[in-house]
């Protein structure tokens, strides 16, 4: 079945760069996404991109999909301590017909350093 | 205005009790879905609802029950509550099955006790 897998925690100084990687198996996804969960909050859309994309750039964050290896990274440019949550890679299933649905990663816990 | 919202924000609750926990959608959606997330966060899927069709993940026991008497709403609808259904319950919606966006509210968290 579909697995999304990415690391539990990151640690950055304020100020650099964070790369959130992720890999995922279905290679018939259409959509692979980046949701933002705060303490206590809930789950927040900060991008996604077309599988037929290699990158996508919005202001800080940059998406890279390398669709051959089935990797997924998320680049946040100078950190903030507001970047500091959870951060969820997805990938769409299903279109047409029958089922359909995200399959969420475990999560990384991007930590900020002062 | 709330795009997805949900009611109620918390419940605590006795084990063996019966409750609901509502959505609503104000985007003019024809997909909604329920989504679980268990106390190491991690996100599963419970079901999708488009027009009417109900796509039950198989994981999910039949203790679980959605309802949706319009197109605007999907209720979830627990029995027999138990301590393992102690969670955050995600609502979310999408212009329809497929599309590149899905919305989510904001989380119901229930506490079975």
């Amino acid at each position: 079945g579909e697995d999304v897998e990415q690391s539990l925690f990151l640690s950055v100084r304020e100020g650099d760069s964070s790369v959130i990687n992720c890999t995922y198996t279905d290679s018939s996804s259409t959509y692979l996404y980046w949701y933002k969960q705060e303490p206590g909050a809930g789950l927040q859309l900060l991008t996604y991109i077309f599988s037929n994309m290699d990158m996508k750039q919005d202001q800080r964050l940059t998406v890279l999909l390398n669709k051959k290896d089935k990797h997924l990274s998320l680049r946040i440019a100078d950190t903030q301590t507001g970047d500091s949550a959870i951060y969820f890679c997805a990938e769409r299933w299903g279109s047409g017909g029958g089922a359909d649905g995200l399959t969420f990663g475990k999560g990384t816990h991007l930590i900020i350093q002062p | 205005d709330t795009a997805v919202s949900q009611t109620p924000k918390y419940l605590v609750t006795q084990m063996g009790n019966d409750k609901s926990i509502k959505c609503e959608q104000n985007l003019g959606h024809d997909t909604m879905y329920w989504y679980k997330q268990d106390s190491k966060k991690f996100l599963k899927i419970m079901f999708s609802y488009n027009n009417k069709e109900l796509i039950i993940n198989e994981t999910v026991p039949n203790r679980f029950s959605p309802k949706s008497p319009d197109k605007a709403h999907l209720n979830l609808h627990i029995n027999s509550l138990e301590l393992g259904d102690s969670a955050v319950y995600f609502c979310a919606s999408s212009p329809r099955r497929g599309s590149e966006t899905q919305y989510f509210g904001p989380g119901t968290r229930l506490l079975v006790l």
